[in-house]
């Protein structure tokens, strides 16, 4: 079945600073992508997602990019400021499998002042 | 602003007890998930329901876990005999499978077996 792995587990950047996390995928037929971000104590959120047909998407600060031949796609975050400190969680799903997303295991992200 | 709701919020319960945790779906969403989620093992998929029909429950322990969809506004996940190994934090999601696979989640319910 499906696996997704996501690096790194922990991120550690200044405020104002670039971050990145990535994920790869194992079944080439997932088409959905979509990324969650969970603030201590919260649920998960839907930040951003992106289809197999799109290579990049953006909204403001966060982008997301994906790359079909190599099976991996990656969140984007640039200008970070304190409050995108979180735990960000990537998957991945396909046709036929009722909605079902895959996971990676997160990556909590620390954005100092 | 539809929500995913979610209830109790916090649950304490003794080894051995019945713990029941509802869930009312987005309204209009035709598939439920149920997740586990505790520090080691991120966001653990239990089990999900489209249009009320199980389609996977691969990830309970069958012998004490059980979810159901009594109707489309109500799914429960029951736990007997509680264990403390299920202290948790459970979350449930919604969504609509066949327009997006976008999934919403509830608050979540804080279950502490002691």
């Amino acid at each position: 079945g499906e696996n997704v792995e996501q690096h790194p587990s922990t991120l550690s950047v200044q405020e104002g600073d670039s971050a990145v996390i990535k994920c790869t995928y194992s079944d080439s037929a997932s088409n959905y992508f979509p990324w969650y971000k969970q603030e201590l104590g919260k649920r998960p959120q839907l930040i951003i997602d992106i289809r197999s047909n799109v290579g990049e998407k953006k909204d403001q600060r966060i982008a997301v990019t994906l790359n079909k031949t190599a099976k991996h796609f990656s969140l984007h975050i640039t200008e970070t400021q304190p409050e995108d400190s979180a735990v960000y969680f990537c998957a991945a799903s396909k046709d036929n499998q009722g909605g079902k997303l895959i996971f990676g295991q997160g990556t909590e992200l620390s954005v100092k002042p | 602003d539809a929500r995913v709701t979610q209830t109790p919020r916090d649950k304490v319960t003794e080894m051995g007890q019945e713990v029941t945790m509802r869930c009312q779906p987005i309204l209009g969403h035709n598939t439920v998930f149920w997740y586990r989620q505790t520090m080691k093992q991120g966001l653990e998929l239990l089990a999900y329901f489209r249009n009320r029909a199980p389609l996977d429950d691969s990830g309970m322990p069958k012998d004490r876990f059980s979810a159901e969809m009594p109707d489309a506004t109500l799914a429960t996940l029951k736990i007997q005999p509680s264990e403390p190994r299920d202290s948790a934090v459970y979350f449930c999601a919604s969504g609509v499978s066949g327009i997006t696979d976008t999934q919403y989640f509830g608050p979540g319910t804080r279950l502490t077996v002691l």
